[in-house]
């Protein structure tokens, strides 16, 4: 069965600092990765999602992720992060043909003003 | 309408009672999952109904009763529950289940405490 590793459980940062949130799985075959973000009192939303082709995928907020076959990883980037940005982050992965989506425990981004 | 729909928002209930989750959605989605969240904690996949028809039962306790009346609806049938079963309890869906191109639509879940 898959797996899913996030490295950090709290992370704190000012604003405008620079983002770096790992993510690593574990499974041998074909894999769709994403990443989920649930601001406070919301439900969960889709960030970004990687499927297939270019391994750096930009989704909303200028949230970006890069795949790293070869690392098993898929490790969520922002350059500078808002006050905003404040909620929690879900790695996720589902092997593909499969319809079981695994997270991650989750990490906590807490921005300061 | 890209909305997943869930009712009803919070449910407090008592160890014997006997209540329902629903979820709703109007995307023409065939797949639709339960998950169920504790504070804290990501969310665990419990069922997922592909084309009205059970695929997957992670091996949730009886009393959590699934159905899928119809290809729109999902409802959680609660019976007996314990206080541990208290959660956000989240419903999806996406477009047939399974494939790849596909990402999963989420509720605003439902807030359930079992006193």
């Amino acid at each position: 069965a898959q797996s899913v590793s996030q490295h950090n459980h709290h992370v704190i940062l000012s604003e405008a600092a620079s983002l770096e949130l790992g993510c690593n799985y574990s499974y041998g075959g074909t894999v769709n990765l994403f990443w989920y973000v649930q601001y406070p009192g919301q439900h969960l939303q889709l960030l970004l999602k990687y499927f297939s082709g270019d391994p750096l995928v930009k989704g909303i907020k200028g949230f970006e992720a890069e795949f790293i076959k070869s690392k098993f990883s898929f490790n969520l980037r922002k350059p500078s992060v808002q006050w905003s940005d404040t909620a929690e982050y879900f790695c996720a992965v589902r092997p593909s043909g499969y319809s079981t989506l695994t997270f991650g425990k989750g990490t906590m981004l807490l921005v300061s003003p | 309408d890209t909305e997943v729909t869930q009712t009803p928002k919070h449910l407090v209930m008592g160890m014997t009672n006997k209540k329902s989750l629903k979820c709703e959605q109007h995307m023409g989605h065939r797949a639709m999952y339960w998950y169920k969240q504790k504070a804290k904690k990501p969310p665990e996949l419990m069922f997922v109904y592909s084309y009205e028809k059970l695929s997957i039962n992670e091996s949730v306790p009886s009393r959590f009763s699934p159905e899928c009346p119809n290809s729109s609806l999902l409802n959680l049938h609660l019976h007996a529950l314990q206080p541990e079963d208290s959660a956000l309890y989240l419903c999806a869906s996406s477009q047939m289940g399974g494939e790849t191109n596909e990402k999963l639509f989420f509720g605003s879940g439902t807030q359930l405490s079992v006193l």
